[in-house]
């Protein structure tokens, strides 16, 4: 099984600055089957992330995805209120397909 | 356009089978190569996956709960569903149906509360 670990646990940022999200794996997750979803309380998971650095639909430029191998990251440039959340990494490569724990960013 | 959407009982009791359904549009679940899969959150908790299915053959479950799932393709209909038996408390939160695509396509949720 493939664990994925995120860093921090919680980060405390103000709007306008810059939120740095880590995903690390236990074993190599390749390129193509790595996501990243943003939730908010009392709604479903939003794609923002797929194929490590791959926006989806309606996703803007100021979020972006990169990395290989084990280590990944999401950054958003300028946090805007809609990017208070949770954020979680997610390969779906190989079964079992697995979760990273999540990472909130909040208001600091 | 792909969407899913899941359907189902939103309360079961325990002890009982959970039974929830995927309509799928935009894709053929006949032709596709990635998988179609389910996947859960209980309240105040992080996301579970339960398992995956191929058009093509094999389906693969969570080992925590490989004893009590099922998914199956229903390909006439173009949809999948879950069934998860024995159910418990344990088992209460939101359900999501996914397609393993590039991108990949998740439903909206649907609430299952597991409750007499």
């Amino acid at each position: 099984e493939i664990v994925l670990t995120q860093s921090p646990g919680t980060l405390s940022l103000s709007p306008g600055e810059r939120a740095t999200l880590s995903c690390r794996a236990s074993q190599d997750v390749g390129t193509t089957y790595l996501a990243w979803f943003r939730q908010t309380p009392g709604q479903a998971p939003r794609l923002l992330i797929y194929g490590v650095s791959r926006r989806a639909t309606g996703i803007p430029d100021r979020i972006s995805g990169s990395g290989s191998g084990t280590d990944f990251t999401l950054t958003i440039s300028r946090l805007e209120p809609e990017d208070f959340a949770v954020y979680y990494c997610h390969q779906y490569g190989s079964s079992p397909n697995t979760f990273g724990g999540g990472t909130k960013v909040e208001i600091k | 356009q792909v969407h899913l959407q899941e359907s189902g009982p939103g309360l079961v009791k325990p002890a009982e089978t959970l039974s929830l359904t995927c309509a799928v549009s935009g894709v053929s679940i006949d032709s596709s190569s990635y998988h179609w899969g389910w996947i859960r959150q209980s309240p105040g908790k992080g996301l579970e996956w339960i398992g995956n299915s191929y058009s093509r053959g094999g389906t693969y479950y969570a080992p925590s709960l490989q004893s009590r799932v099922t998914i199956s393709l229903d390909k006439s209909k173009n949809q999948f569903s879950l069934s998860l038996s024995s159910v418990t408390a344990a088992d209460t939160g939101v359900y999501y149906c996914a397609w393993g695509g590039l991108p990949p396509h998740w439903g909206q949720g649907t609430q299952v509360t597991v409750s007499s």
